[in-house]
């Protein structure tokens, strides 16, 4: 079965610090995607990154960065010099590639991120 | 652009009130998908449509009734809701590529109220 777990419910750091949030993934599809959404308080998902499960090469963008290592089926989020704007919810989420699922998204519990002036 | 709209953003209704929230998407993606989230909670996948037929129904009560009148739209019809079903509903569409998976696009959600 697939799952995903992000054992960090709730974290608050003081703005530019640099903050990290773990996602761990269970499947045994061999080819699967990977995602980050952040959900501010308006509520909307805002979608962040996908990787697909052959891209290992991890990504920067701005002050986001994600660490993707099958080896310990982990894909972490980390943002740099944290802004207040960033102070979310941040969900990750797994689907499947192939198969009748219709891309069903497999979301982790989701970690809150307050950022304090 | 990577917009899906709904509306409406706020909705208070009685247990005996019919409402419908509508969702819409001009990006010509295949798949619209409905989700429920409730407060501290991941959202819940409720309904996929893929070109414009239900897909998956994930075991959700009759009182929820979806429609896709076309590839841009999809309604979800609410009678008799019960105060438990209040909730986020969020709206997502993904262009459905054949062999592979693509992103889901998310709308800003209707923050429903039971009373």
């Amino acid at each position: 079965a697939q799952k995903v777990t992000q054992a960090q419910t709730e974290i608050s750091v003081v703005e530019k610090e640099d903050v990290t949030l773990d996602c761990v993934y269970e499947t045994r599809d061999t080819t699967y995607y990977l995602f980050w959404y952040k959900q501010p308080p308006s509520g909307e998902l805002v979608f962040l990154i996908r990787r697909n499960s052959f891209d290992e090469q991890n990504e920067i963008s701005g002050r986001y960065s994600w660490n993707f290592q099958k080896s310990t089926s982990s894909f972490n989020f980390t943002i740099t010099a944290s802004q207040v704007v960033d102070s979310a919810v941040y969900f990750c989420a797994l689907s499947e590639a192939f198969g009748n699922q219709g891309g069903k998204l497999i979301f982790g519990q989701g970690t809150e991120l307050s950022v304090k002036p | 652009d990577t917009e899906v709209t709904q509306t409406p953003k706020h909705l208070v209704m009685g247990m005996t009130n019919k409402k419908s929230l509508k969702c819409e998407q001009h990006m010509g993606h295949r798949a619209m998908y409905w989700y429920k989230q409730k407060a501290k909670k991941p959202p819940e996948l409720m309904f996929v449509y893929s070109y414009e037929k239900l897909s998956i129904n994930e075991s959700v009560p009759s009182r929820f009734s979806p429609e896709c009148p076309n590839s841009s739209l999809l309604n979800l019809h609410l009678h008799a809701l019960q105060p438990e079903d209040s909730a986020l509903y969020l709206c997502a569409s993904r262009n459905q590529l054949a062999g592979g998976t693509d992103t889901q696009y998310f709308g800003p959600g209707t923050r429903l109220t039971v009373l």
